[in-house]
């Protein structure tokens, strides 16, 4: 069974810049999630998919922070413009319908911004 | 919204010891609780989990403790080994209208194995 992919792996950008992540989850899963996790700290989850729809976005800064999960499959998301504070790894999951739901994360993006 | 809290940030034990995490949640409706491990510079991975109608669930070294009444789970790790050496998360997942899970993780135990 292949993972969750992501990509990039690494973005470096300059602030007020913008930057997209992809993200592919594993085939069949629902519910897809985008993580932010600043380094030493816990992943922050900043929106939360079911199928196409979203379900819980109340941590993503809306005004610079977008995504998109078109046909319910793979999803994209946003920064427009990039603040310094936007530097760490962003981490996209994904997991079955279900009641116990074990969540596969994917490998990460690393932003750093400048 | 539901609250987690995960002591101690950090642990460092020696090899063959023992090493225990604890977290505490506030949603009494959460049912659900995975733990995480993630190396350095790796993604975070499931290790065990344990359901709200089970007070205890183990594998091998691992074992995962949940007391309902006073809302706190644990994650104890018998004859800690250097490959042990990583981050842990715990979770608690709440159940929403809708049919879907709300995750929350708590914010991290560093476990430093020493050799």
């Amino acid at each position: 069974e292949a993972g969750v992919a992501q990509s990039p792996r690494y973005k470096i950008i300059e602030k007020r810049q913008s930057v997209a992540f992809w993200c592919n989850p594993i085939s069949g899963h629902a519910t897809l999630y985008w993580y932010q996790q600043i380094l030493g700290q816990g992943p922050k989850l900043l929106i939360q998919f079911q199928n196409n729809g979203v379900v819980d976005d109340s941590q993503l800064p809306k005004d610079r922070f977008s995504a998109e999960r078109l046909k319910g499959v793979d999803s994209t998301l946003k920064i427009q413009p990039a603040k310094l504070e936007d530097s760490a790894v962003y981490l996209c999951a994904s997991s079955s319908d279900g009641r116990y739901n074990e969540q596969f994360f994917g490998p990460g993006t690393r932003l750093t911004v400048l | 919204g539901e609250n987690v809290e995960q002591h101690p940030s950090t642990l460092s034990v020696q090899e063959g010891d023992s090493a225990v995490i604890k977290c505490t949640y506030s949603d009494s409706a959460s049912n659900y609780f995975p733990w995480y491990k993630q190396e350095l510079g790796k993604r975070p991975q499931l290790i065990i989990d344990i359901r709200s109608n089970v007070g205890e669930k183990k594998d091998q070294r691992i074992a995962v403790t949940l007391n309902k009444t006073a809302k706190h789970f644990s994650l104890h790790i018998t004859e800690t080994q250097p490959e042990d050496s990583a981050v842990y998360f715990c979770a608690a997942n709440q159940p929403r209208s809708g049919g879907y899970q709300k995750v929350t993780f708590g914010t991290g135990t560093k476990l430093q194995v020493i050799p």
